[in-house]
């Protein structure tokens, strides 16, 4: 199993670009999350989903988008790139009455 | 506010001696607690969850605790080694809603020097 893997590791984007983080899971588990950790700060909630066709919005949601078609897929579209969204991006699954497992995070930077 | 906290400031610690991080929190009630372990350009792994009706647990060198009248646990490495060197984040689930949705504290650095 690979686990949650994360596309792309890294992205520099300019203001007002767009983009989609890429996250997949082999695990078959119904729930998944999109976390941004900035430095020194604990991980904030964006998305999250409890199966395919449900998602709904974390603390932090606003100039973010999900899809949940499949399972195994949960993509996070930023389509108006702004400074605030400089950060890292972390995307997990849960197994039930188990931690998550995290991917290891898309560093994002806005210019 | 409903808010974790763990201490900032980095732990310095001799190997072998035992490191205890805390973690507090305010105005929740959570059913469970979770440690993870985050090193530098990596995502968290999870290490340990404790449920509210557990005092203690324990996985190889690492031991949780769970007070839920204080609202704070307390996890240790006992015998730490360098290759603990790391940031341990404390996590909790503080609505017990659907989802599963976790809130996370900063994280505590620990850094074992030999």
């Amino acid at each position: 199993n690979a686990g949650v893997t994360q596309t792309p590791k890294f992205r520099i984007l300019k203001i007002g670009q767009s983009m989609t983080l890429q996250c997949t899971q082999d695990m078959n588990h119904n729930y998944m999350y999109w976390y941004r950790q900035d430095p020194g700060m604990g991980l904030k909630l964006i998305y999250y989903s409890v199966g395919a066709g449900i998602t709904d919005k974390g603390e932090v949601p606003n100039g973010y988008n999900v899809s949940r078609s499949t399972t195994e897929d949960f993509p996070l579209r930023l389509e108006l790139a702004a400074p605030s969204q400089t950060s890292v991006y972390f995307c997990a699954s849960i197994r039930e009455n188990y931690g998550y497992t995290f991917g290891s995070g898309t560093r994002l930077t806005v210019v | 506010s409903q808010k974790i906290e763990q201490n900032s400031e980095a732990l310095n610690i001799q190997e072998g001696k035992t490191a205890t991080l805390t973690c507090n929190y305010t105005n929740y009630s959570p059913a469970y607690l979770q440690w993870y372990r985050q090193d530098p350009g990596r995502g968290p792994v999870f290490l340990l969850l404790i449920r509210e009706n557990e005092k203690e647990k324990r996985k190889e060198r690492l031991k949780v605790t769970f007070d839920t009248t204080l609202k704070q646990s307390l996890f240790h490495i006992t015998a730490s080694q360098p290759a603990d060197s790391a940031t341990y984040l404390c996590a909790l689930d503080p609505f017990k809603a659907a989802g599963n949705k976790l809130t996370f504290g900063g994280g505590t650095r620990v850094l074992v020097k030999p």
